[in-house]
């Protein structure tokens, strides 16, 4: 079973509306991380935005900000007043406290469309 | 300025050669990873390293090897075994194994093989 879903493949969004981009997680640990990353198209990955587990409240980072829903297992990302610079491809991630291998599990993907 | 340099940007190589991807980190982090990315898709850990002189294999080892002989640096080597190296691989930090500790990542290095 995936431990990281993004049901969306792609999306297109008209410039300055708000954006919501899906993940859910699946984990037992009552420890563990969420993490947004931005993919330009020239293919650097990079960090938006961090949720654990035990925060209360929901992640905010300027334009971003984590809707975090423990007992759904939901972390969606929302980008407001969205620009052109904003088309790329969106990977959501988790990192589980007691896993002794590691390992950080990456979504699929989201590829966002800003229209202008 | 602290960060991830991966090099070079763009690589190309016959088949059968082993080519060595470089990646070194100034950040004083603990924790290293290789990932690879297919056109279109996620990303898939290759092999990822705790420690100096430690490393463990990911979900797609074969047919590449790592050392981690420094802290600052985790080369990659994808060797003639590795059946469809053409790729996009990646190379990351973070501070510790902690959950809290996010994944700090270069620009990543583009392979053709022919």
């Amino acid at each position: 079973a995936q431990k990281i879903t993004q049901t969306q493949p792609g999306m297109f969004v008209q410039e300055k509306e708000a954006v919501t981009l899906d993940c859910t997680y699946d984990t037992s640990d009552q420890s563990y991380g969420l993490f947004w990353y931005k993919q330009p198209s020239s293919g650097e990955m990079i960090f938006l935005i961090y949720q654990g587990s035990y925060d209360e409240q929901n992640a905010t980072e300027g334009r971003y900000s984590l809707n975090f829903q423990k007992a759904r297992k939901s972390a969606n990302l929302v980008i407001s007043a969205s620009q052109l610079g904003d088309s790329a491809m969106y990977f959501c991630a988790m990192r589980e406290g007691l896993n002794r291998d590691d390992k950080i599990i990456f979504g699929k993907g989201t590829r966002l469309h800003i229209l202008p | 300025d602290g960060g991830i340099t991966q090099s070079p940007k763009y690589l190309f190589r016959k088949e059968g050669q082993n080519v060595t991807l470089s990646c070194e980190q100034n950040l004083n982090h603990d924790a290293m990873y290789w990932y690879r990315q297919d056109p279109g898709q996620g990303l898939r850990l290759i092999y990822y390293s705790q420690i100096v002189n430690d490393f463990q294999k990911g979900d797609i080892a074969e047919g590449y090897s790592v050392s981690r002989e420094k802290k600052e640096s985790f080369p990659l080597t994808v060797t003639s075994a590795q059946k469809n190296p053409t790729a996009f691989y990646l190379c990351a930090s973070s501070m510790d194994g902690s959950y809290n500790s996010p994944l700090h990542f270069g620009n990543g290095t583009r392979l053709t093989v022919t």
